[in-house]
């Protein structure tokens, strides 16, 4: 019974590189959320998505940040050229999506992915 | 954009006693949801709550959905040192765009003296 899964757990990059974010949603789950966190602070939404869509991509920025789902394999959130402040937790959550009744608002959280900007 | 205001943002207390800590949100909220978040580690889902005036237990814990659909609060009794961490209040707005996001609480940070 597998929860979200996210790697790597923790990335360090440099200045102006890229980073790529994984996450595997739950089993049977079609929803995927993305959202940042900042020590001391609660989560913040970037972006919703399900299966090839962008459903809502109002908490990320427009420049250098892009999200997406595929068909097949996780979801991916990359950043690229990277700078100071995108040092953060980012953490994905999952949800069944309309068909699971109630359960669609429940989301359910992975580990989470330290990023460290150098 | 709606806004949580979580309170306390920190308690320490004994072993055994009660805490209680709440959220309150400047707009109307269909879904609360209660959280707690150990370090290094991502939220657990704690309780959910979808209709006002809701009041649902999940073994020590107690949540209740507020009247008024802005606000509720979080009860942990008897606590016990693995209680400790932060607690997360997050909420779906009623309608409208973006409801499919959780706006969250700042957090209640829960330290258990032994």
């Amino acid at each position: 019974n597998a929860g979200v899964m996210q790697n790597p757990r923790h990335l360090v990059r440099r200045r102006g590189q890229e980073a790529r974010l994984r996450c595997s949603p739950m089993k049977g789950h079609s929803h995927v959320y993305w959202y940042r966190q900042l020590p001391e602070e609660g989560l913040k939404f970037m972006v919703y998505l399900q299966k090839e869509n962008i459903i809502d991509e109002s908490g990320m920025p427009k420049e250098r940040f892009s999200a997406e789902f595929p068909k097949e394999g996780p979801s991916i959130l990359r950043i690229q050229q990277v700078v100071r402040g995108d040092s953060a937790a980012y953490f994905c959550a999952s949800s069944p999506g309309l068909a699971g009744g109630h359960s669609y608002n429940e989301q359910f959280f992975g580990p989470g992915t330290r990023l460290t900007v150098l | 954009g709606q806004q949580l205001n979580q309170s306390p943002q920190s308690m320490f207390i004994q072993e055994g006693e009660d805490v209680s800590m709440n959220c309150t949100s400047s707009s109307i909220f269909n879904t609360w949801l209660w959280y707690k978040q150990e370090p290094g580690e991502g939220p657990v889902l704690l309780i959910a709550l979808y209709k006002a005036g809701e009041l649902t237990s999940n073994g020590r814990l107690t949540a209740q959905f507020g009247i008024t659909r802005k606000d509720s609060f979080l009860n942990i009794s008897a606590s016990i040192p693995s209680d400790v961490g932060i607690y997360f209040c997050a909420g779906r707005p009623y309608s409208g765009a973006g409801s499919y996001q959780l706006t969250f609480g700042k957090g209640t940070k829960l330290s258990v003296i032994p």
